[in-house]
């Protein structure tokens, strides 16, 4: 099972930020923590990935807590393009393959 | 430049009838993975090829589902007798390097089998 807790759907308004929270208590030290989306109808895209310190990317911004059992990604101007399923992930198995959870489903509204 | 394509990207089976689901990853790309996404979950691990050599196929559910590689780039998924609970999305997903979780997967479109 995914060692991820994510709440299953969330909305946030076009133009608005969008903080997307995932849960991860049981998280290892040397475990990176990292954000796939997928929209409907394609494969899931790699977003952003992060250890302990905060992430920016051009799709994205990440912030772990000092503590490393959540973390927040932050879309800083959603649009409707962003509407889909972000999967957040701590763990893979043995061939680098990732274990992903439910995700939260994303719809971002006019 | 290209991504990761498969076909067909819709298929329908009668069940019993076999089935062969492509995968082109991305050129010079080492690491191949296959998914298979049910309906309302996230996807779930099936094989592994490094290159030509299948590393690891702990997550197909029976003997019916086979995967090939042999030139290391194109690989198939093949599925013989199918059942109804194959019905999903096959995911096809390569990265560069070997069997790190950091490393990017690129993830295909998906192939979305229906089984009647």
């Amino acid at each position: 099972d995914a060692k991820t807790t994510q709440p299953p759907s969330m909305d946030c308004a076009e133009g608005r930020a969008a903080n997307l929270p995932c849960n991860h208590s049981t998280i290892s030290g040397n475990e990176y923590v990292y954000w796939y989306r997928q929209i409907h109808s394609q494969g899931p895209q790699y977003i952003i990935h992060g250890l302990k310190n905060n992430e920016t990317n051009e799709m994205a911004s990440l912030i772990i807590t000092e503590d490393r059992k959540s973390s927040t990604l932050i879309l800083p101007h959603a649009t409707l393009r962003d509407t889909a399923v972000y999967y957040c992930i701590v763990d893979g198995g043995s061939q680098g393959n990732l274990i992903f959870g439910k995700g939260t489903k994303l719809s971002v509204k006019p | 430049g290209a991504g990761v394509s498969q076909s067909p990207r819709y298929k329908v089976a009668k069940r019993g009838q076999d089935v062969a689901l492509r995968c082109d990853p991305i050129s010079g790309h080492v690491s191949l993975f296959w998914y298979q996404q049910a309906l309302g979950q996230g996807p779930e691990f099936l094989t592994y090829f490094q290159n030509e050599a299948q590393l690891d196929k702990s997550g197909l559910p029976s003997d019916r589902f086979f995967a090939e590689r042999p030139e290391g780039s194109v690989s198939t998924l093949k599925i013989q007798r199918t059942q109804q609970e194959d019905s999903a999305v096959y995911l096809c997903a390569s990265s560069t390097r070997t069997r790190k979780l950091s490393d990017t997967q690129y993830f295909g479109p998906g192939t979305r089998l229906t089984v009647l």
